[in-house]
């Protein structure tokens, strides 16, 4: 089975845009989990989807959303980016409602300049 | 709410000597618990899991670690390290009824010298 896929790798932003991130999960996973990792704070949860429902939110602003599709697929979205916003995203997607073993991706790499 | 805490931010060893990390949480009742390594530029890789059972668990790549209730401690230990095991390695537990979610430690940095 193919792992955990997201896209882009690396983007780099300018503040006030907007970012759009993907994440394909393992097939037949049904909960993605999104993460941001960075040097100062570790790896924070940013919120759990769930067939299609988001489940578990994290504590982050409102200006990070998320979706998902029938398809499990997930997006993240951050708007007005701020400085602090760069990180490294990971997604992660997990074979069960509960449990939660995650399986990561690679994660987008994103910059705000 | 549950935390994870590592100690060693750095550790160094040398090449087929044994290893341990130190991994403390809290919660109230057993948790799930993980440990993941990440190679520079990379995402989590899962080494092994504890759901409940048996308290010594074996994982990926030679690496084991041992539940200690009364210690609330999941240290994760290799009996001889190699050169590739150079990267950080976290610890996070999840909750029972709690879906996915995980809370990570603030991760071990290992350096192996050759």
């Amino acid at each position: 089975k193919a792992g955990v896929t997201q896209t882009p790798r690396y983007l780099i932003k300018t503040r006030g845009q907007q970012v759009t991130l993907s994440c394909s999960p393992i097939s037949g996973h049904r909960s993605v989990s999104w993460y941001q990792q960075t040097p100062g704070q570790g790896l924070q949860f940013l919120f759990e989807y769930f067939s299609e429902t988001q489940r578990n939110k994290g504590n982050f602003p409102g200006r990070f959303s998320g979706r998902q599709f029938s398809n499990s697929r997930s997006e993240m979205n951050v708007s007005t980016l701020e400085l602090g916003d760069s990180a490294l995203y990971l997604c992660a997607s997990s074979p069960e409602e509960g449990g939660c073993i995650q399986y990561f991706g690679a994660g987008t790499r994103l910059s705000v300049l | 709410a549950q935390s994870v805490t590592q100690p060693d931010i750095h550790i160094t060893v040398s090449e087929g000597a044994s290893l341990e990390l130190r991994c403390n949480y809290s919660y109230g009742a057993t948790p799930y618990l993980f440990w993941y390594v990440q190679s520079p530029g990379q995402g989590l890789q899962l080494l092994l899991k504890y759901f409940s059972g048996d308290t010594l668990v074996q994982g990926i790549k030679g690496f084991e670690a041992e539940f200690k209730r009364s210690q609330s401690s999941f240290n994760l230990r290799k009996p001889s390290v190699h050169w590739s095991d150079a990267a950080e390695y976290f610890c996070a537990v999840g909750v029972t009824g709690g879906g996915n979610k995980l809370t990570f430690g603030t991760g071990t940095q290992l350096k192996v010298e050759l």
